[in-house]
């Protein structure tokens, strides 16, 4: 069974562009949560999808957005992009029952963002 | 508020040298307490669920316990390829946002 899967791996960007990172959950997981991973501050929530709606948002300025398609792949994207948004940005997909998360959530290898 | 703290920041255990790590949590109404251990470059893996006080998970060298404050993760006779950093997260009430403790590294040398 293949397991979340997350493109571009590593990426380099400047300040003011944006960019948009890509997730792929494991099939039949419906939810979709993503994260920002810093050295100084750990894992930070960003948002949670589940059915193309986001449920959960964390503590991040409006340039941070998802979204979520029909086929529970999901995307989020950062716009002008600053400094302090190098990060690891991980996605993780948990299954599901009756629209409730069951629990563990299962990550990708994440996405390595670079802003120079 | 919803908290998660994690001690020590890191540790470095000779192989087979037994330790525990700490991960406090104040949440109202624990809906599981989760642990994961994460390898450098990579995403965090799964390791234990934990739901009520009391509660104890095995896996190989890892026991994971759970209190009402506070879940200890065990580690028996490690060996090198332990070393990782551990994180322990909680969702926090009401939400499937999870908050993730900031982790321990631990280091284990042959």
């Amino acid at each position: 069974k293949a397991g979340v899967t997350q493109t571009p791996r590593y990426l380099i960007k400047t300040r003011g562009q944006q960019v948009t990172l890509s997730c792929s959950p494991i099939s039949g997981h419906r939810s979709v949560s993503w994260y920002q991973q810093t050295p100084g501050q750990g894992l930070q929530f960003l948002f949670e999808y589940f059915s193309e709606t986001q449920r959960n948002k964390g503590n991040f300025p409006g340039r941070f957005s998802g979204r979520q398609f029909s086929n529970s792949r999901s995307e989020m994207n950062v716009s002008t992009l600053e400094l302090g948004d190098s990060a690891l940005y991980l996605c993780a997909s948990s299954l599901t029952v009756g629209g409730k998360n069951t629990g563990e959530l299962f990550f990708g290898e994440g996405s390595r963002l670079t802003v120079l | 508020e919803d908290q998660v703290t994690q001690s020590p920041e890191a540790l470095r255990l000779q192989e087979g040298e037994s330790s525990s790590l700490n991960c406090s949590y104040t949440v109202s109404g624990l809906r599981g307490l989760f642990w994961y251990r994460q390898d450098p470059g990579k995403g965090p893996e799964f390791l234990f669920t934990l739901y009520s006080a009391g509660e104890e998970k095995e896996k190989e060298r890892l026991k994971a316990t759970l209190t009402k404050k506070e879940s200890f993760l065990h580690i028996t006779a490690p060996k090198p390829e332990d070393s990782a950093t551990y994180l322990c997260a909680v969702p926090t009430s009401g939400t499937y946002k999870y908050i993730f403790g900031t982790g321990t590294r631990l280091k284990v040398l042959a």
